[in-house]
């Protein structure tokens, strides 16, 4: 069971624009940024978007990130086959001495 | 450039423990922290703790108190995660990465992964 909820899949054909959202708490989203991490097949989870909607150099503007409360959401306009993948949020979380949480991924899919 | 490879695959029988290296280069070592999250074959990411190689300071998620160690050598710019008593739960990927801050989940380059399998 995850911290954080987050849709266990989403889809979207090419050209689509795609959200996943993701939701916590007070003491995770609620007063902590958010970070979305893109996972390929066999892969590292690479960085896609930091402090809640900063994109690190080299990620295309087609990603984007926002938050509003304790949830947040990714954004993928002009969907590509690249794209299909797993998308984990993460936020530091204040309880238990502090520690850092994810959402269980949702498996991205390009029909 | 920034590079955090890590050591072989292990495999290693219920009880015994593993220790799994990250050895970083093309970036100052005690200028970032490491942290370490693990993930279970089909599995979601775990968060495991944090290390600041500067310091030697560590943070452990409540999960794994008593039964992790982070450490460091930072004459050879490499960090290491001990997990001990180890059970076929314990058997996932785990991945380094380079954090900024500890009250953040901004790890911007992870290592490659290391597979510990954990089998009688």
């Amino acid at each position: 069971q995850s911290v954080l909820t987050q849709p266990p899949s989403a889809s979207g054909t090419p050209g689509q624009r795609v959200t996943i959202s993701c939701s916590g708490s007070s003491s995770n989203i609620g007063s902590n940024t958010v970070n979305w991490y893109q996972q390929l097949p066999g892969t590292a989870p690479k960085l896609l978007i930091y402090s809640n909607n900063q994109r690190p150099s080299g990620v295309p503007d087609r990603f984007s990130g926002s938050k509003s409360g304790t949830s947040a959401s990714l954004a993928i306009s002009g969907l590509q086959s690249e794209d299909e993948a797993d998308y984990y949020c993460a936020a530091w979380d204040d309880s238990l001495n502090g520690r850092g949480v994810f959402g269980g991924g949702t498996k991205l899919t390009v029909l | 450039q920034v590079q955090l490879v890590q050591s072989g695959a292990e495999v290693k029988k219920p009880g015994a423990s593993v220790k799994v290296s990250c050895k970083a280069s093309g970036y100052t070592f005690t200028s970032y922290d490491i942290n370490w999250v693990r993930q279970a074959t089909g599995q979601g990411l775990e968060w495991m703790g944090w290390m600041n190689p500067n310091s030697g300071n560590t943070g452990y998620a409540q999960k794994f108190q008593g039964r992790v160690t982070m450490t460091r050598n930072t004459s050879i710019s490499t960090a290491y995660m001990e997990l001990s008593s180890l059970r076929s739960e314990d058997t996932a990927v785990y991945y380094c990465a380079r954090g900024f801050a500890v009250t953040t989940t901004t790890w911007d380059y992870w290592g490659q992964g290391t597979l510990v399998t954990v089998s009688s």
